[in-house]
């Protein structure tokens, strides 16, 4: 299975401030992507990390407010930014191998004052 | 709109073998069942996956009715660490299909 590390696990922040989430993964993944669990509620997904490319957002996300970057085949960042408390989530990062196999990070849970 | 149903929640006694309903009945030729887990506060945890043939792992079992409409993940002995929302998910492998989650079963398991 995949070793996935996030950072930061856990945050609290001002509304109107951004954060910038990191995924790390032990090994080159053929696809990333981010997905976004607000409170109570199941996993959406926000878009789909591309190397080398731009990301391809779902509908209701947009680059502005979630800018992805995916640098190699092993790191991804998602940046929240202009955030409101509407925003307060865990967000995961996930990773699909070759093997067609999908695994999931632990989460970044985020606090929105 | 998700292409899954499954009930809300369930219960099952400890040692006993939890059996978790899911129908898919517009699911197309090329699109797998997949059982993904989520317990409290961690990321979800891939279980099994099939086609059309009944699958075993080391967690659990899939169980794929003839005209593929509907499948059931058996836990055989279910242990309290089973608690957890189970997901059902029927996506194209091996492309870019996505994985898209419904609201999965929260299962309790009881001593």
């Amino acid at each position: 299975s995949a070793v996935i590390s996030q950072k930061p696990s856990r945050d609290i922040c001002q509304r109107g401030t951004s954060l910038t989430i990191q995924c790390q993964v032990d090994s080159q993944v053929t696809m990333m992507f981010w997905y976004r669990q607000q409170p109570g509620q199941s996993l959406t997904l926000i878009a789909t990390a591309n190397q080398g490319s731009e990301a391809t957002y779902e509908s209701g996300f947009v680059i502005d407010k979630f800018p992805i970057s995916r640098p190699n085949l092993t790191f991804s960042t998602l940046t929240v930014s202009n955030m409101s408390p509407e925003d307060s989530s865990i967000y995961l990062c996930s990773v699909r191998y070759s093997t067609d196999t999908q695994y999931f990070g632990p989460g970044t849970r985020l606090t929105v004052l | 709109d998700a292409k899954t149903t499954q009930p809300p929640s369930m219960d099952c006694a400890e040692g006993r073998a939890a059996n978790l309903p899911c129908n898919h009945s517009t699911i197309s030729g090329n699109e797998y069942v997949y059982w993904y887990r989520q317990i409290h506060s961690q990321g979800p945890q891939y279980i099994i996956h099939g086609l059309k043939n009944n699958e075993t792992n080391e967690m659990a079992s899939l169980i794929i009715t003839e005209d593929r409409k509907s499948s059931t993940l058996i836990l055989p002995h279910a242990t309290l660490r089973d608690t957890a929302v189970y997901y059902c998910i029927v996506r194209v492998a091996y492309n870019t299909d996505k994985l898209i989650f419904g609201t999965g079963t929260r299962l309790q398991v009881f001593p």
